[in-house]
């Protein structure tokens, strides 16, 4: 089965600055699809950006992007430009082929002023 | 490590019955979510419970009812089921102890449980 890991439970990052957060995946597969999803206090996901895992070239959407490295099944998302409103708990997400989905335990990301 | 447990995997139901999915959260954590994935979409937050007690809530129908019990195993019990109610449905447990379940901590999902409402 696949699992995905994210490794680091908190994280924090001062205002405008720039913020990593990790994960890693386990899979047989080489078809599939990698998420990250926004979870504000409201408990909604909200979807940051995804990858298909056939595209070598990085996801970027705005201050958001992602470090894909298949080979060693790491999906990272770097934010720029951190703002206030970007505080909040990131999942990273896995998709197989037939839509089975997988989820890490979550990032808590503080935003400090 | 134990993980959370969901059951059945997969339900396959008519249109207006009814059906109840079950969530074992792992051992000692305090606080069970719900959430509904339907196919391409992104999961959507239905109702959470800490210690037993509704401490979110959110786009779940009023067909839907859950409930957590004094072991803190949750079930998600859905009334007069619809087409649009095929989903995947998770159920993710977290350890909130004395920050009285409104802190952020880590949510561990389970495999989720595959409704199938022809």
């Amino acid at each position: 089965a696949q699992t995905v890991t994210q490794s680091q439970p908190e994280m924090s990052v001062q205002e405008a600055e720039t913020v990593t957060l990790s994960c890693t995946y386990d899979t047989s597969e080489s078809d599939y699809y990698l998420f990250w999803y926004k979870q504000p206090p409201s408990r909604q996901m909200i979807l940051v950006i995804r990858q298909e895992a056939y595209k070598q070239q990085n996801a970027t959407e705005n201050r958001f992007s992602v470090n894909f490295q298949k080979a060693a099944k790491s999906f990272s998302l770097k934010i720029s430009d951190s703002q206030l409103g970007d505080a909040a708990m990131y999942f990273c997400a896995y998709r197989s082929a037939n839509n089975d989905m997988r989820f890490g335990a979550g990032t808590r990301l503080t935003v400090k002023p | 490590a134990a993980g959370v447990i969901q059951s059945p995997r997969h339900l396959i139901k008519e249109k207006r019955e009814t059906a109840t999915l079950k969530c074992y959260p792992i051992p000692r954590h305090d606080t069970v979510y719900w959430y509904q994935q339907g196919p391409g979409q992104d999961p959507q937050f239905l109702i959470s419970f800490y210690e037993k007690m509704q401490s979110d809530k959110g786009s779940i129908p009023d067909r839907f009812s859950a409930q957590q019990f004094s072991d803190y195993h949750s079930e998600l019990n859905m009334s007069s089921l619809e087409l649009g109610d095929s989903a995947l449905y998770f159920c993710a447990s977290s350890l909130e102890g004395l920050a009285g379940g409104s802190s952020y901590n880590e949510q561990f999902f389970g495999p989720g449980t595959r409704l199938t409402v022809l």
